[in-house]
């Protein structure tokens, strides 16, 4: 198993681009997560999914989309960049029917600098 | 981290021992977790606790008393690897079977000779 994994590994962006960062697991995860990691701030929730064809916001939502067509998938679009979300992104995944603990898998993480 | 609160950064030496600590609000708890996470890397699992009581995992120990919001890391023999952040997170309930992570800000820890 490849476990998650992101794509892309780094990417710089100008103020007002859109992109897609991929997610994809091979574990039949039913939660997927993506979070964003800045310094002193910790690891902050941005969407999330219980299942394919269902989302719903976290902590930090505002110009991030997501979908969940298929439960391999979890990709995180940012609609217009800003300097703002220049971060660390982490995507993860975990699945409560094989584990109590709901222990999440991370991948690699995607590096953004949005200049 | 959304009141969950560890210490910045700790320095120990190698082959010591280093307690870590995590304190959290206790509403709404479903578990508290610790993340290993490497400079540049992504985190990795270490512990669960959801009783209170003591996880031993090999050199790594992980304790909750669920009373007072407050779980330790406890790290014995360090080695020079073991210089990395440490992520507390507890984990609550958001709704049917769904649960949700808030992290703490992480303590970074820098193992010396």
């Amino acid at each position: 198993n490849a476990g998650v994994t992101q794509t892309p590994k780094f990417q710089v962006l100008k103020t007002g681009q859109s992109m897609t960062l991929q997610c994809a697991q091979d574990m039949n995860h039913e939660y997927m997560s993506w979070y964003r990691q800045d310094p002193g701030m910790g690891l902050r929730l941005i969407h999330y999914s219980v299942g394919a064809g269902i989302t719903d916001q976290g902590e930090v939502p505002n110009g991030y989309n997501v979908s969940r067509s298929t439960t391999e998938d979890f990709p995180l679009r940012l609609l217009s960049a800003a300097p703002s979300q220049t971060s660390v992104y982490f995507c993860a995944s975990s699945d409560p029917r094989t584990s109590s603990s709901t222990e999440q898998y991370f991948g690699p993480g995607t590096r953004l600098t949005v200049t | 981290g959304q009141n969950i609160d560890q210490p910045t950064e700790m320095t120990a030496t190698e082959g010591a021992i280093v307690q870590i600590n995590c304190t959290y609000q206790t509403s709404g708890f479903n578990g508290l977790f610790w993340y290993q996470q490497h400079a540049g890397e992504a985190p990795t699992f270490l512990s669960y606790n959801v009783l209170d009581g003591l996880e031993e995992k090999g050199r790594f120990s992980a304790g909750l008393r669920r009373s007072t919001g407050y779980s330790s890391l406890l790290l014995k023999e360090l080695q020079m690897k073991d210089s990395a952040s440490y992520l507390c997170a507890v984990n609550r309930p958001r709704g049917g079977t769904a649960s949700k992570l808030t992290f703490g800000t992480g303590t970074r820890l820098q193992v010396t000779l």
